[in-house]
C-alpha cells in the first residue's frame, strides 16, 4: 500500500518559533508538494519539488522554505512562526512523467501557532 | 495561471438521491487533466475520477461521473444512488499536461461540502 507520512498530526507553537514538518513518502516518487488548506480557500500551493535538493516556489511561499536532502523526504520549514499560518498542512508526492499520475496525500498536519 | 472555482460552498441530498456538485475552470492550455478529490473527515484526500482534456467521453468510476463540457470550461460531477458515506468535502483541481519541471502542479478549487441525510 502506498504510503506518504507526516509525522506530526496536531502541533501548537508559539509565535517566532521556527517549525518543522516532516513528510516522507515510501514510492520513489520524484515530484513532492506542501499545500496549505484553509476554510473557503481550498488547498493552496507552498512549495513543490521535483528532484532532489530542486524546488519551486508555489502561489504562496512567502513565509516558509523547504528541504529535500533525500528523495523520499520533503520538509516544510517556517522560519518564525506566525498566527496568520495556523491552518492544516498536506503534503502529497506522485512520480515524473505524464501529469495523469496519480498524486498521493498525506494525512494532513494541522498546526496552531498562538 | 490558472484558476478553478466551485461555486457552491454546500450541497444537500439524500440517500439514494443524484446530486451534481459544479466546477468551472480557466486555462489558456489545450491539454490537461481534471480531477476530483473526496476529503471525508480524516482528511485523506481520495481520488474519485481523472478527466484527460484530450477525451471527449466523460469519465465514469461506478456511481461516479462528470459532464466535461471543454469549450464552456466545465466540469461537473455527479454522484448517483448517494450513500451515507459519500459525505464530505469534494474537491475538483486542475492539472497541466507539460510545460518544465512545474507541470505536476495541482490547482484547487475551494471545495464543495456534500451532506448525505439518510
Amino acid at each position: 500500500d502506498v504510503k506518504v507520512t507526516q509525522s506530526s498530526r496536531y502541533l501548537v507553537k508559539r509565535t517566532g518559533e521556527k517549525v518543522f514538518l516532516e513528510c516522507v513518502q515510501d514510492m520513489d516518487h520524484e515530484n513532492m508538494f506542501w499545500y496549505r488548506q484553509d476554510p473557503g480557500l481550498g488547498l493552496r500551493l507552498i512549495y513543490f519539488s521535483y528532484d532532489v535538493k530542486m524546488k519551486e516556489k508555489g502561489d504562496i511561499p512567502e513565509g516558509y522554505s523547504v528541504s529535500r536532502e533525500k528523495k523520499e523526504r520533503f520538509s516544510l520549514i517556517l522560519e518564525s512562526a506566525s498566527t496568520n499560518q495556523t491552518s492544516m498542512y498536506l503534503c502529497a508526492s506522485t512520480n515524473g512523467g505524464r501529469s495523469g499520475n496519480t498524486i498521493y496525500f498525506g494525512e494532513g498536519s494541522w498546526l496552531t501557532v498562538v | 495561471a490558472q484558476t478553478v472555482t466551485q461555486s457552491q460552498p454546500e450541497m444537500s441530498v439524500q440517500e439514494a438521491e443524484t446530486v451534481t456538485l459544479s466546477c468551472t475552470y480557466d486555462t489558456s492550455e489545450s491539454d490537461y487533466y481534471l480531477f476530483w478529490y473526496k476529503q471525508p473527515p480524516s482528511r485523506q484526500m481520495i481520488l474519485v475520477i481523472r478527466q484527460e482534456a484530450y477525451k471527449q467521453q466523460n469519465a465514469t468510476e461506478n456511481r461516479f461521473s462528470v459532464n466535461f463540457q471543454k469549450a464552456a470550461k466545465s466540469f461537473s460531477l455527479k454522484i448517483s444512488d448517494s450513500q451515507l458515506g459519500d459525505a464530505a468535502m469534494y474537491f475538483c483541481a486542475y492539472r497541466r499536461s507539460s510545460g518544465g519541471t512545474s507541470y505536476g502542479k495541482l490547482t484547487f478549487g475551494q471545495g464543495t461540502i456534500l451532506t448525505v441525510h439518510p
